[in-house]
């Protein structure tokens, strides 16, 4: 089945460091979705990726998807103490809305003040 | 706009008992998913409905664990009987009609332990 590795699992960084997380899929994807979890809270969506090479931004946060559509990455510029949390990709497979997200594990970004 | 509602929030069950979960979507999205999510790992896809059908149940273990949408809007999601591993968290999330791609809501989710 599809599966989706993200490095790296933590990432320790001075506040005003950036920060990336990187995303592989075994799998050519139709779709990938970036979601943040706050400690003891749910997911919350981030950003979807659809078309080859795309890259989104959202003020300091830099999304980009693979021109093959089986990576991605997310950038964060200049960290902040609200940026803490657990950073998923989450990828769809080529059957587009019926396939059901595949998680990577997460990277968990801890901000040192 | 209500978010994603499920209850309850915390069970505490011996192996081998039962335990039922609830989840109300978005109001107006038809999809609807149960994830698990164990400490330190991503979310795991149990069952995906598409109004009151079953679109995706392959990882779902089916000799323990069931769900139904009965009438297309909120859904139940049981265990029966429970393992120690099947302590985790249990994630609902909701999104527009298939057709998408489109973001999922999630819920708070419900974080069950078994002793």
């Amino acid at each position: 089945g599809q599966q989706v590795m993200q490095i790296p699992q933590y990432q320790h960084v001075q506040e005003g460091e950036d920060f990336t997380t990187y995303c592989n899929s075994s799998t050519t994807l139709s779709n990938i979705q970036w979601y943040k979890q706050r400690p003891g809270g749910h997911p919350v969506f981030l950003i979807q990726l659809v078309k080859s090479g795309e890259v989104k931004k959202q003020k300091r946060l830099t999304f980009q998807f693979g021109e093959a559509k089986k990576n991605s990455s997310l950038h964060i510029t200049a960290t902040q103490t609200t940026d803490v949390g657990t950073y998923f990709c989450a990828g769809q497979g080529s059957g587009g809305g019926a396939d059901g997200l595949t998680f990577g594990k997460g990277t968990h970004l801890i901000i040192q003040p | 706009e209500a978010g994603v509602a499920q209850s309850p929030r915390y069970k505490i069950i011996e192996k081998r008992q039962s335990v039922a979960f609830w989840c109300n979507p978005i109001s107006g999205h038809a999809t609807l998913y149960w994830y698990q999510q164990i400490l330190g790992q991503g979310p795991k896809l149990l069952i995906q409905f598409q109004n009151n059908g079953v679109v995706d149940d392959s990882q779902l273990p089916k000799d323990r664990f069931s769900a139904e949408r009965l009438k297309g809007v909120d859904s139940t999601l049981k265990i029966q009987p429970a393992k120690l591993e099947d302590s985790a968290v249990y994630l609902c999330a909701s999104s527009q009609l298939a057709g998408g791609p489109f973001e999922q809501f999630f819920g708070p989710g419900t974080r069950l332990t078994v002793l």
